[in-house]
């Protein structure tokens, strides 16, 4: 298994361009999320989809936009990047069976530098 | 605003030592607790998972959970230098959603 996976690894925009990070899971979790990383403040949630078919906002959603293509892929899409958004993005997925939080599995991030 | 607070760092400690990391939470209905770790350019991990109050021990790792005091904290016992990683804490926020503190930089040396 691959767990969660993340492409492109890098990525250098302008300001104002627009790209999709992808995110996918094999591991069958209900639930994925979009976290980003800035130094000093921790992770972040961007958005989440508790389960196929939804999407909610997280904490800092603006400028963002998602999309839970089937029950393995939720990908996040910056439509006019800004430098205030470059940073370290991270998906997630957990199983969310039960009521309460569970483990979150963590892909391997995408560093993303707006210039 | 939830809020989940850890210090810094770096804490340093000798190898052989404990390392003690402590968080403190502001949302008294959190009832799912997380320890991860994150090694430099890598992607968080989880450690420890603690729900109940009290002490939950797996290896050298201890959690201990006071929900009265609001507080978490994430013991190292015989720390290694491999163990010299960034360590998040994580509470509930919500049905499915973590709020993460910012980490506490852990620096263990021979």
């Amino acid at each position: 298994n691959a767990g969660v996976t993340q492409t492109p690894k890098f990525q250098v925009l302008k300001t104002g361009q627009s790209m999709t990070l992808q995110c996918a899971q094999d591991m069958n979790h209900n639930s994925m999320y979009w976290y980003r990383q800035d130094p000093g403040m921790g992770l972040r949630l961007i958005y989440y989809s508790a389960s196929e078919g939804t999407t909610d906002k997280g904490e800092v959603p603006n400028g963002y936009n998602v999309s839970r293509l089937n029950k393995r892929e939720f990908s996040l899409r910056l439509e006019s990047a800004a430098p205030s958004q470059t940073s370290v993005y991270f998906c997630a997925s957990s199983e969310a069976l039960a009521l309460d939080t569970d483990t979150q599995y963590f892909g391997p991030g995408t560093r993303l530098t707006v210039l | 605003q939830k809020e989940v607070e850890q210090n810094s760092g770096p804490l340093s400690v000798p190898e052989g030592a404990i390392a003690s990391l402590n968080c403190t939470y502001s949302d008294r209905v959190s009832q799912s607790f997380f320890w991860y770790r994150q090694y430099s350019g890598k992607s968080p991990e989880l450690i420890m998972s603690i729900y109940s109050n009290g002490d939950k021990e797996d290896g050298r790792f201890t959690a201990q959970l006071n929900k009265a005091s609001q507080y978490v904290s994430l013991l190292i016992r015989d720390s290694q230098p491999s163990d010299s990683a960034t360590y998040l804490c994580a509470v509930t926020g919500g049905y499915n959603k973590l709020i993460f503190g910012a980490g506490t930089r852990l620096a263990v040396h021979p």
